[in-house]
């Protein structure tokens, strides 16, 4: 069992859609949890970074950790065309300075 | 502006060559990484540094060499023992203290001739 799980996609959604892009994992020594973007050829862009269990707002994004059964969200309202992009999430902590990558999830916005 | 530089964008390997692909930044980040993605992959960690004139092998530093003798270069060698090279390489660095974030360049395409 990989130490986070993530659904590849493609996740197709029609313009002004709510999103849910999800992550589970097994280890619960994790302690801060990132989402990125990554368009196509490009680096990945930190978009959100939580620390504890709860929701985090930012503009039309939220993240969501729920420490107790191991599961992360990021929801994003309002979805654009220039959201699609592949989603990755990371976990850190633990006593380790390498983030776990999740594969990513590629989201598709279609007008 | 503050960031992480990778050069070149895309980078051409002859068989039997060894090729160095770039990584600066100017984050005054103490750590840096190199990651390997394909297609539909996720991250692969090839090597990483925490602190000048040390570094680390990650989960598939065979093939793959790296210095670092200064704290905003980490560049990456690609040598002749990587069979399979072609790929998107993506360095990053580390910010520590409240947010342990890495954050990413802009990465480097090698493809092979």
């Amino acid at each position: 069992q990989k130490e986070v799980e993530q659904d590849p996609g493609p996740l197709s959604v029609p313009e002004g859609a709510i999103v849910s892009l999800n992550c589970t994992y097994s280890n619960s020594a994790f302690q801060y949890f990132m989402w990125y973007r990554q368009y196509s050829r490009k680096g990945p862009e930190l978009l959100m970074y939580t620390y504890s269990s709860g929701n985090k707002e930012d503009g039309r994004f939220t993240a969501q950790v729920d420490k107790s059964s191991k599961y992360i969200s990021l929801f994003i309202r309002d979805s654009q065309p220039s959201d699609s992009a592949t989603y990755l999430c990371a976990l850190g902590g633990g006593g380790s300075y390498i983030p776990t990558f999740g594969r990513g999830t590629s989201l598709i916005v279609h007008p | 502006d503050g960031g992480i530089t990778q050069s070149p964008k895309y980078l051409f390997r002859k068989e039997g060559q060894n090729v160095t692909l770039s990584c600066e930044q100017n984050l005054n980040h103490d750590a840096m990484y190199w990651y390997r993605q394909d297609p539909g992959q996720g991250l692969r960690l090839i090597y990483y540094s925490q602190i000048v004139n040390d570094f680390q092998k990650g989960d598939i530093a065979e093939g793959y060499s790296v210095s670092r003798e200064k704290k905003e270069s980490f560049p990456l060698t690609v040598t002749s023992a990587q069979k399979n090279p072609t790929a998107f390489y993506l360095c990053a660095s580390r910010r520590t203290g409240l947010q342990e974030t890495q954050y990413f360049g802009p990465g480097t395409r090698l493809l092979v001739l």
